[in-house]
């Protein structure tokens, strides 16, 4: 147990499907995070929240679309999906003004898109 | 960010300990070095970090060279469950807010009954 819950585990959608993945925090921080890992790449970081604000969108298709509404709570949004975008994708947490706050990471969502 | 260099694969037998370098030469004075593991199927798992000083936990050691330019993470004693990938991640310490850590390739390690 991480303290990081990401649900589903596993989902399957077509290219036209709308669903949404979801994360939540139960180690009272306030910045949260969404990252993908793709087959033999390495983690790339897509999304930063701190204090529920947006931080950072590192370069992500607008197909992916990250909320935030509260501190405990991250979604990810997705829509009209590419084959490509078939990965693992990682919600992580940690604690802001504690420069050297580890991430914890939840055990990610497996996507296929199909 | 300074930039990691890591061995792409490692065997240790089970109760040795294993040792895994990880080179940073870029360093700035004020990084961090963190070390996490991903074991298959799961999310990374935060090992240690450490500045300068040598570093010490249940899971491992971290060994700091003195001029910071290359780091050892110790396993002590080895079991079958520490087969994971390890990534090692210099991390600035001025960083206010969000600490956004950017991941590289790792390094295998395979434990060897």
């Amino acid at each position: 147990e991480t303290g990081v819950t990401q649900t589903p585990r596993h989902l399957v959608m077509g290219m036209t499907n709308k669903k949404s993945l979801k994360c939540e925090q139960h180690l009272g921080h306030n910045a949260m995070y969404w990252y993908k890992q793709s087959a033999k790449k390495p983690l790339e970081l897509m999304f930063v929240y701190s204090l529920e604000e947006r931080v950072e969108n590192n370069s992500v298709p607008s197909r992916f679309s990250p909320e935030c509404p509260n501190s405990s709570h991250l979604f990810l949004h997705l829509h009209t999906l590419q084959p490509e975008d078939s990965a693992l994708y990682l919600c992580a947490s940690s604690a802001l003004y504690r420069n050297n706050s580890p991430l914890h990471f939840g055990n990610g969502t497996r996507l296929t898109v199909t | 960010d300074a930039k990691t260099t890591q061995p792409p694969s490692m065997d240790c037998a089970e109760g040795r300990a294993a040792n895994l370098p990880c080179n940073h030469s870029t360093i700035s004075g004020n990084e961090y070095v963190y070390w996490y593991r991903q074991i298959h199927s799961q999310g990374p798992q935060y090992i240690i970090h450490g500045l300068k000083n040598n570093e010490t936990n249940e899971m491992a050691s971290l060994i700091i060279t003195e001029d910071r330019k290359s780091s050892t993470l110790i396993l002590p004693h080895a079991t079958l469950r520490d087969t994971a990938v390890y990534y090692c991640i210099v991390r600035s310490l001025i960083q206010t807010g969000a600490n956004n850590l950017f991941f590289g390739t790792g390094t295998r390690l395979t434990v060897i009954p």
